[in-house]
């Protein structure tokens, strides 16, 4: 069954360096999102990528975050300069056209 | 999206169907009721979803009130690997718009016991 694939499982970064977090979606899906989970609390939305291009972001996406489809097969979120309250799970999913979305297994980030 | 109200926690026993509600009393005609579920710190996972028919997969089947107000996820033969925490989300399918995001809201806390 075809998965989402997300690297590395853990990652760990001092404060202030960039990190840039994989995802391998689904090959035939159209849509890409991220999302993060701060341990104990809820799953948070954090942006939609469809067509190149971002196509809703969060409050939380702001210009310290970036995503970026460098080839047919990636899609990366890129932290510029991570900060303590940036440690959480990454969670990357994908859909098709106007079905569900699927999850990786996330990135757990832990910044020191 | 509407919001969504689920009980903080339940517990099921092993091998008997758990009955997971969620209320939506203010979902909107072109809103569909999304299951998903998470175990322990797993990405979420997709069980269901129905818009006004009730509707079953080889996981779950769910139930849609006639005034789609609220909703019953239904697991016929719960297993330990079942426990979870499982969400009910209300969400746009309009793909035209941004409003194919999911949010997430507590859930219900699903302890499984032998």
């Amino acid at each position: 069954e075809p998965e989402v694939t997300q690297t590395p499982s853990h990652q760990v970064t001092q404060m202030g360096q960039e990190v840039i977090l994989r995802c391998v979606p689904i090959s035939n899906h159209l849509y890409f999102y991220w999302y993060r989970q701060i341990l104990g609390q809820k799953v948070e939305f954090l942006v939609s990528f469809y067509n190149n291009e971002i196509s809703e972001k969060s409050e939380i996406f702001d210009d310290q975050f970036s995503v970026e489809r460098p080839d047919g097969s990636n899609f990366t979120l890129k932290i510029r300069s991570t900060k303590l309250e940036d440690s959480a799970m990454y969670f990357c999913a994908s859909s098709e056209e106007y079905t569900e979305a699927f999850f990786g297994q996330g990135t757990r980030l832990t910044v020191v | 999206d509407a919001k969504t109200t689920q009980p903080p926690s339940m517990d099921c026993a092993e091998g008997r169907a758990a009955n997971l509600p969620c209320n939506h009393s203010t979902i909107s005609g072109n809103e569909y009721v999304y299951w998903y579920r998470q175990i322990h710190s797993q990405g979420p996972q997709y069980i269901i979803h129905g818009l006004k028919n009730n509707e079953t997969n080889e996981m779950a089947s769910l139930i849609i009130t006639e005034d789609r107000k609220s909703s019953t996820l239904i697991l016929p033969h719960a297993t330990l690997r079942d426990t979870a925490v499982y969400y009910c989300i209300v969400r746009v399918a309009d793909y035209s718009t941004a409003g194919n995001k999911l949010t997430f809201g507590g859930g219900t806390r699903v302890l499984v016991k032998p």
